[in-house]
């Protein structure tokens, strides 16, 4: 079956890292993505992994290991707008993607 | 602004009717994603199309059907409706590369309630 866990939520401080894990068990694998969403609005493209190891963009990063099934979003700097929800979601051999419920990430100044 | 367009932006409707809900994907993607979601389900994915044809296909229910049209443009029908359809649907595009880099820009979604 087609599995994805992420932690409810989570909560850090302004201007402080957090690490958001996501680990997959998919029926194959062509990739992850990583996704922000605000209350009430549309989520929004953070990053996609499809090879092993750490991608960087900016204040965000993530990170990829195939062979573990896992992943992780690594922000830093965390400003208060950072405050929403990261999906991560991975698509699978069928071009099916599936959603993980999402972290819900709070903020405090 | 993602540049994937929905309308409507809200729409109320009784149990046992029929919807449609619309979708025009960024200029020059070609293909067009159909997603639900509710507070205790999160993201699920329905429908892939590309270019007219379907692509992938999620948990979309019998009740539901998608269709893309020569235009690009794209439209979920909701037949037989019930109170557990009642959710905020989601449009989404991307041009879909041969990469496999497939970033998808979602639309501003159509909240859907069945009373």
């Amino acid at each position: 079956g087609q599995n994805i866990d992420q932690p409810t939520e989570m909560t850090a401080t302004e201007g402080a890292i957090v690490q958001i894990n996501c680990t997959y068990q998919t029926s194959g694998f062509n990739g992850l993505f990583w996704y922000q969403q605000h209350a009430g609005e549309a989520p929004t493209f953070l990053s996609y992994n499809v090879l092993d190891g750490l991608e960087e963009k900016g204040r965000f990063s993530s990170f990829l290991s195939r062979s573990k099934g896992y992943s992780y979003l690594l922000l830093k700097e965390l400003q208060m707008k950072d405050s929403a929800s990261y999906l991560c979601a991975v698509m699978d051999y069928g071009q099916n993607f599936v959603f993980g419920p999402g972290t819900r990430l709070s903020v405090l100044p | 602004d993602s540049g994937v367009t929905q309308t409507p932006k809200h729409l109320i409707t009784a149990t046992g009717q029929r919807v449609t809900l619309r979708c025009s994907p960024r200029s020059g993607d070609l293909s067009v994603y159909w997603y639900q979601q509710s507070l205790d389900q999160g993201l699920q994915f329905l429908i892939q199309y590309y270019n007219g044809e379907e692509r992938a296909k999620g948990n979309i229910l019998e009740r539901f059907s998608a269709q893309q049209f020569p235009d690009l443009h794209s439209e979920l029908n909701l037949s037989s409706l019930e109170l557990g359809d009642s959710a905020l649907y989601f449009c989404a595009s991307s041009v879909v590369r041969t990469s496999g880099r497939d970033e998808q820009f979602f639309g501003p979604g159509t909240r859907l309630t069945v009373l």
